[in-house]
């Protein structure tokens, strides 16, 4: 069974400030761990994925995150936080040999700061 | 580039009537699913589809059904409403079975049940 654990409901931060995200997972099995973010009124969009390759991901918009399995976890950073930024972000974990079930996070609001 | 196209977009019922919330991709893409969205829980998955005549219960399949005829469609059918039932669903698909691949989302469908 696989798991996903976001800390934090809302975090807020100002602008040009570290954004960071916390997400820690439960599997039994090598995860697959992918972040998705949700602007007002839409549906998810990929930010990056982690797949078992390098363990520093990098994705669109600046945001990278670090997988590290001694931790189980998988943080969302940024080191300047943009307007732009703000939206709803998602963590999900699945694994290869899983029935095809993608679990996600209940979400961390982002709110930034002018 | 329509993507992932879900109709209706907002849909008010009263308990106990049935309804189908649309689900049509012009990907190609081999993995369709619906997720069901409420706040503070995220994304929970309802069914998944791996293929045209392929379909499998997810996280919360109570109450809805699901049906794969063409690679296309996926429409989600709730039988007879309940209150419980409000929330925003998101159909996604990716492309192949594997669970490394990006989900594309649709736009959301928001039900409400009085």
């Amino acid at each position: 069974a696989q798991s996903v654990t976001q800390l934090g409901s809302h975090v807020s931060v100002s602008e040009g400030a570290l954004v960071l995200l916390r997400c820690n997972y439960s599997s039994s099995v090598p995860p697959y761990l992918f972040w998705y973010v949700q602007y007002p009124n839409q549906g998810l969009q990929l930010l990056l994925k982690y797949t078992s390759a390098a363990t520093l991901v990098k994705g669109i918009n600046g945001f990278e995150a670090e997988f590290k399995k001694s931790e189980t976890s998988f943080h969302l950073t940024k080191p300047s936080a943009h307007m732009s930024d703000a939206a709803e972000y998602f963590c999900a974990v699945s694994a290869y040999s899983s029935a095809s079930k993608i679990i996600f996070g209940s979400g961390t609001r982002l709110s930034i700061r002018p | 580039n329509a993507g992932v196209t879900q109709t209706p977009k907002f849909q008010v019922l009263k308990t106990g009537q049935s309804m189908t919330l649309q689900c049509a991709q012009d990907m190609n893409h081999e993995y369709m699913s619906w997720y069901r969205q409420d706040p503070g829980m995220g994304l929970r998955l309802i069914h998944y589809s791996v293929g045209a005549g392929i379909t499998d219960q997810g996280e919360v399949p109570n109450g809805y059904n699901v049906s794969r005829s063409t690679t296309e469609d996926f429409p989600l059918r709730l039988l007879s409403a309940a209150p419980s039932q409000t929330s925003v669903y998101f159909c996604a698909s990716r492309k192949g079975t594997e669970n490394t691949g990006e989900l594309f989302f649709g736009e959301g469908s928001r039900l409400t049940v009085l």
